[in-house]
């Protein structure tokens, strides 16, 4: 089975920019895994910050964008802040109605 | 304005049965993708289910497959999760989302908690 890979941990400091990336135990992420991204904080719903691999959702800052990079989608952060410490989940869509989350990457902004 | 609000979690023995709800606002749920997403304490999120718009045609991960069925009430305007056989490991808050067309999950519930222990 297929896993989807994320990073567990990162850390920025504010002002910088970071990339988490999101990738397959097997094979190569591409556009045609419309990869999305979901930002968490403790105690809260998702956010939806990005999908179709780079489009941001409504109210989503332009800090955030999305891309494929090499294999992987990538999640950069330019400019980080401190709000920006929170949880960060990619999705890939695996065909057949099937969704599958990234074990998601703890990123801290310190 | 979108809104889902899930009901119905609480606390159940192993080897029972919960339905969960998710009532839905500002949108109808027989043109709009629904999904199930749920995230053990301290774990990250998984998928559960999906349930097509206008096929209605159902999806679930293998660890609640022939254990939980996805449906809908078009006249309510309401998803619902029907659990059954649950274990320690279904343990979980339960979110429901919209699905939109690329395949991403849109506007989220605020959650409703499943707790499986005896």
């Amino acid at each position: 089975q297929t896993v989807v890979t994320q990073e567990p941990s990162f850390s920025v400091s504010p002002g910088g920019t970071v990339t988490l990336s999101c990738g397959l135990s097997s094979g190569s992420v591409s556009t045609s895994h419309y990869p999305s991204w979901y930002q968490q904080t403790p105690g809260q719903a998702p956010r939806t910050l990005i999908y179709s691999t780079n489009t941001r959702s409504s109210g989503v800052p332009d800090r955030f964008s999305g891309s494929i990079l090499g294999n992987k989608a990538a999640l950069t952060i330019t400019g980080a802040q401190t709000d920006d410490d929170s949880d960060y989940y990619c999705v890939l869509h695996m065909g057949s109605g099937i969704s599958a989350f990234g074990g998601g990457t703890r990123l801290t902004v310190l | 304005e979108v809104q889902l609000l899930e009901s119905g979690g609480g606390l159940v023995q192993p080897g029972g049965s919960l339905t969960l709800s998710c009532a839905a606002s500002g949108f109808t749920l027989n043109n709009q993708a629904m999904t199930w997403v749920r995230q053990a304490p301290g774990k990250g999120l998984e998928w559960v289910s999906t349930i097509g718009g206008t096929s209605g045609n159902t999806y679930y991960a293998d660890s609640v497959k022939g254990r939980f069925t996805i449906s809908r009430d078009i006249s309510k305007n309401t998803l619902y999760l029907q659990m059954s056989s649950l274990r320690a490991e279904d343990t979980a808050i339960f979110y429901c989302a919209n699905l939109r067309g690329a395949f991403y999950f849109d506007r989220w519930g605020q959650g409703t908690l499943v707790t499986v222990s005896s």
